[in-house]
C-alpha cells in the first residue's frame, strides 16, 4: 500500500484561491477524489475522477493531476468553505487510501 | 433523493462486539458496491471494508481483518458490519458509503453512528 501526503493546514482570505495537494512518491495509475468535511457534518464528495464535479458542487471548486501530484483548487474562496479537505485514491490491490487531511482556515 | 442511515453504535467494553446496520432508500442498492469508513475522534478517515453489488466478494482493512465482518442483504436494502473482539482503538464515527462504478470512492455518505470502546 501507498501513503496520501496533503499539508496539514492551509490559510487563505475571503476571495482569494486557495489550493492543497495531495502526493505519493508514486501516485498509481488511479483517479485521485476530494472530499470536504464541515464539523459534525459526514464528507462530502466534490471532485471525482481527478477533475470531475458533481452536480450541485461549485465551479470554484476544480481538481487536477500530474505526476505523483493532485491538487484541489478553490477559486474565490468564500467563508463557508472553511473545513477539512481529505483526498482518496484507491490501491490497486483492494482498499481506499486516504490523505491525512487538510484544514482550511478562510 | 439517496438516503444512508447508520444505527446500532454505542458503548461496548474491550473485547465485546457490536453489529452496525445502515438502511438505505432512494436508490437501487443492489446494483452498487457499498463500504464501511471511519473517523477516530479529531483524527482523518480510514475506509475499513467493501462488499459487491451481489454481496459475492468482501475486502477489509488489515487493521481489522478476521474481527469486522461486512455483509448485505439486498431485499432488505441493508448493510451490516459484525465488530468483534473491539478494542480502543475502534473508537470512531463509522459510515456508510456508497461507491458507484466500482471506482472505489465514495458519491454518498450516511451521517455516520458512534461507537465508544471503554471499560
Amino acid at each position: 500500500s501507498y501513503e496520501l501526503t496533503q499539508p496539514p493546514s492551509v490559510s487563505v482570505a475571503p476571495g482569494q484561491t486557495a489550493r492543497i495537494t495531495c502526493s505519493a512518491e508514486a501516485l498509481p495509475d488511479q483517479y485521485v477524489f476530494w472530499y470536504q468535511q464541515k464539523p459534525g457534518q459526514a464528507p462530502l464528495l466534490i471532485i471525482y475522477r481527478d477533475i470531475l464535479r458533481p452536480s450541485g458542487i461549485p465551479e470554484r471548486f476544480s481538481g487536477s493531476s500530474s505526476g505523483t501530484k493532485a491538487t484541489l483548487t478553490i477559486s474565490g474562496v468564500q467563508s463557508e468553505d472553511e473545513a477539512d479537505y481529505y483526498c482518496q485514491s484507491p490501491d490497486s490491490s483492494g482498499p481506499w487510501v486516504f490523505g491525512g487531511g487538510t484544514k482550511l482556515t478562510v | 433523493e439517496v438516503q444512508l442511515v447508520e444505527s446500532g453504535g454505542g458503548l461496548v467494553r474491550p473485547g465485546g462486539s457490536l453489529r452496525l446496520s445502515c438502511a438505505a432508500a432512494g436508490f437501487s442498492f443492489n446494483s452498487y458496491t457499498m463500504n464501511w469508513v471511519r473517523q477516530a475522534p479529531g483524527k482523518g478517515l480510514e475506509w475499513v471494508a467493501s462488499i459487491s453489488d451481489s454481496g459475492d466478494h468482501t475486502y477489509h482493512a488489515d487493521s481489522v481483518k478476521g474481527r469486522f465482518t461486512i455483509s448485505r442483504d439486498n431485499p432488505e436494502k441493508s448493510l451490516y458490519l459484525r465488530m468483534s473482539s473491539l478494542r480502543a482503538d475502534d473508537t470512531a464515527i463509522y459510515y456508510c458509503v456508497r461507491d458507484p462504478n466500482g471506482y472505489k470512492y465514495g458519491d454518498s455518505w450516511g451521517r455516520g453512528t458512534l461507537v465508544t470502546v471503554s471499560s
